[in-house]
Parts: C-alpha cells; sequence; structure tokens
C-alpha cells in the first residue's frame, strides 16, 4: 500500500528557532510537492523538487529530496509566527500511474512568539 | 491572471439531496484534478481529467459521485443523495500540461456540509 507519512503531525515551536519535518514515501517516484494551508484556505504551492538531490530554498524554509532514500525534508530557518500554518508534502506517482498524486496527512505548526 | 475559482465556496445540504460544485480552472489549462480534504487531513485524489476525457475515476468514494468537463474548461463534481460522510472540502486543481509542468493550482474549494 501506498503510503505517504509526515513527521511530526503537530509542532509547536518557538519564535527564532529551527526545526525540520520530514515526509517519508513507500514508492518509486522523483516527484514531489510542498504546499502551505492556512486555516478555511486553499493549498499554495512551495517547492517543487524534481529530481534526486535537489534543494530550493525560499525565504525561511527550505526543501530536500533524497529519492533512494524516499525521504523529503523540509526545513525551517529561524521561525517566525507567520509561518503557523499546515505543510503538506505530495508525492507524484508519474506518468506510468497517471501522475496522481498523493497527499501526506500534513504536520500543523504552531510558531509561538 | 485569474486563478482556479471555484463555486460555492460554502454548501449545507440536507442528507439526500443532490449538490453540484463548479470549477473554472486557470484558462488553457489542459489537466484539471478533484479532490476532496476530510477536516484535518490531507487531499485525497477523486478524479482527474485530461481536456474533456475523464481518465481516472478511480478514487470517486461510491456511484453517487459523478464528475464532468464536457468542454475541456469548466467541471462539475456532482454528489447524488448526500450522506453526512461527504462533508468535506472538495478542491478542484489545475495544471498547463499532462506531463512536463510539475506545479498544480489549487482552487478555493467548496466547504460541504451535510445536516
Amino acid at each position: 500500500e501506498l503510503k505517504v507519512e509526515q513527521n511530526p503531525l503537530f509542532l509547536s515551536m518557538q519564535e527564532g528557532k529551527n526545526y525540520t519535518i520530514y515526509c517519508n514515501y513507500s514508492t518509486t517516484s522523483d516527484r514531489l510537492y510542498w504546499y502551505r494551508q492556512d486555516p478555511g484556505k486553499s493549498l499554495e504551492s512551495l517547492f517543487v523538487l524534481l529530481s534526486n538531490g535537489a534543494v530550493k530554498q525560499e525565504g525561511r524554509l527550505m526543501a530536500s529530496l533524497d529519492t533512494k532514500a524516499r525521504l523529503s525534508t523540509l526545513h525551517i530557518t529561524a521561525a517566525v509566527h507567520d509561518l503557523s500554518a499546515t505543510y503538506f508534502c505530495a508525492v507524484d506517482l508519474g506518468m506510468n500511474r497517471d501522475d496522481k498524486i498523493i497527499f501526506g496527512k500534513g504536520t500543523r505548526l504552531h510558531i509561538l512568539p | 491572471g485569474a486563478g482556479v475559482s471555484q463555486s460555492p465556496r460554502y454548501k449545507v445540504a440536507k442528507r439526500g439531496q443532490d449538490v453540484a460544485l463548479r470549477c473554472d480552472p486557470i484558462s488553457g489549462h489542459v489537466s484539471l484534478f478533484w479532490y476532496q480534504q476530510a477536516l484535518g487531513q490531507g487531499p485525497e485524489f477523486l478524479t482527474y481529467f485530461q481536456n474533456e476525457a475523464q481518465l481516472d475515476k478511480s478514487g470517486l468514494p461510491s456511484d453517487r459521485f459523478f464528475a464532468e468537463r464536457p468542454e475541456g474548461s469548466v467541471s462539475t463534481l456532482k454528489i447524488q443523495r448526500t450522506q453526512q460522510e461527504d462533508s468535506a472540502v472538495y478542491l478542484c486543481a489545475s495544471i498547463a500540461l499532462r506531463f512536463g509542468s510539475a506545479e498544480q493550482y489549487f482552487g478555493p474549494g467548496t466547504r460541504l456540509t451535510v445536516t
């Protein structure tokens, strides 16, 4: 059974601290996405990771992909309150499986001022 | 430019009623996806269109769910005889190309509450 597992599911952290969210998946894929969702809002695309070893950074967020380990990480540097949201990783199953995208359950991040 | 739009944004239905949810993808986007997001969960795939062709409907939870995209642009997700377990946010997403364009653009969603 295909699984996309995020860890942790809930995270409360102080402003200024660093932390990493992990996304493990159980099938082969070389395409992974990270999304942000604010309460009551839709999904905002953060990163698209298209190959093994891909690393992308935007502001205080940095995402990486290790396709051999089937692992992606979202690293938060010096967190600020505005980053409070739910973060989803999503795995693209690729052309042979109709490009279906499977989401993790999300990591609810709460940053304390 | 305009993004993906969905209507209505909120829908309350009595159990047993039929509902129709509309998605307007970004103009020119070939591929369109529907997802169901239950409270506190990640979005789950329902169905996928390439132009007007429904290529994958494996995620539709029952035969009460039906989706169409007759002219390859606007799509409608219809739920017949709604049940309480249908309560969720229904998200629509579109991408420009079937392959090669990796990013899905999501609409704001329709929050369906079945009472």
